[in-house]
């Protein structure tokens, strides 16, 4: 059974840092891993998609990497800006159609 | 906007109300889901539907209904709820069933049962 762990758990940083945000998943069989944010109260805003195939994807200042053997994937947050205070969640599909999701990183990005 | 369009945004109800909850995506997805997120709670799938045919029930209570009625459309009937049920309602779409393209979300509907 896939299970998707985030650590940590929360995290406050000062502006301007730059960050990491671990993923690991137990079942390195899977399709692709997606990279989400979540505002309060809102809906997720897919950031990143990376595919089985794939080391590595970048949007703006933001880098996913994959590495399936050894089940983890990690989220680089470049120069944060408390715009970047969300929860992030990462989440990988079952082939029944279950997208399996970890608990979350709540980031806190202080001016 | 992402392209799934969820309505209404916020709903209070009572446990003897009946209301419904609509999703609408014109992405050209033929899979669509009903998560559910309650406080302090990873995301729950309850319902997912490939092709309009519901291929996963995850023990949802028959207090809740989905309906397909085509690839664009997916709704989440209401009754009888109890105040355990306020959460936030997520719609989700994808290309296919366990897609390898990526899955697209609503905004959501902030659910409240008094």
């Amino acid at each position: 059974k896939q299970e998707v762990t985030q650590i940590p758990a929360a995290l406050s940083v000062p502006e301007g840092e730059n960050l990491v945000l671990n993923c690991s998943f137990t079942d390195s069989a899977i399709y692709n891993l997606q990279w989400f944010r979540q505002d309060p109260g809102k809906g997720l805003t897919s950031l990143l998609l990376i595919q089985s195939s794939q080391r590595e994807q970048t949007s703006g200042r933001l880098n996913a990497s994959l590495d399936k053997s050894s089940g983890r994937s990690t989220l680089y947050i470049a120069a944060s800006q408390p715009g970047d205070s969300a929860t992030y969640l990462c989440a990988v599909p079952s082939n029944t159609g279950k997208l399996i999701f970890g608990q979350g990183t709540t980031l806190q990005v202080k001016p | 906007e992402t392209g799934v369009t969820q309505t209404p945004r916020h709903l209070v109800m009572g446990m003897t109300n009946k209301k419904s909850l609509k999703c609408e995506q014109h992405l050209g997805h033929n899979a669509m889901y009903w998560y559910k997120q309650s406080a302090k709670k990873p995301l729950e799938l309850m319902f997912v539907y490939n092709f309009k045919e519901q291929t996963e029930n995850n023990s949802v209570p028959s207090r809740f209904s989905p309906e397909c009625p085509n690839s664009s459309h997916l709704f989440l009937h209401l009754h009888t709820l109890q105040p355990e049920d306020s959460a936030l309602y997520l719609c989700a779409s994808s290309q296919e069933r366990g897609a390898r393209i990526g899955y697209t979300f609503g905004s959501g509907t902030r659910l409240t049962v008094v």
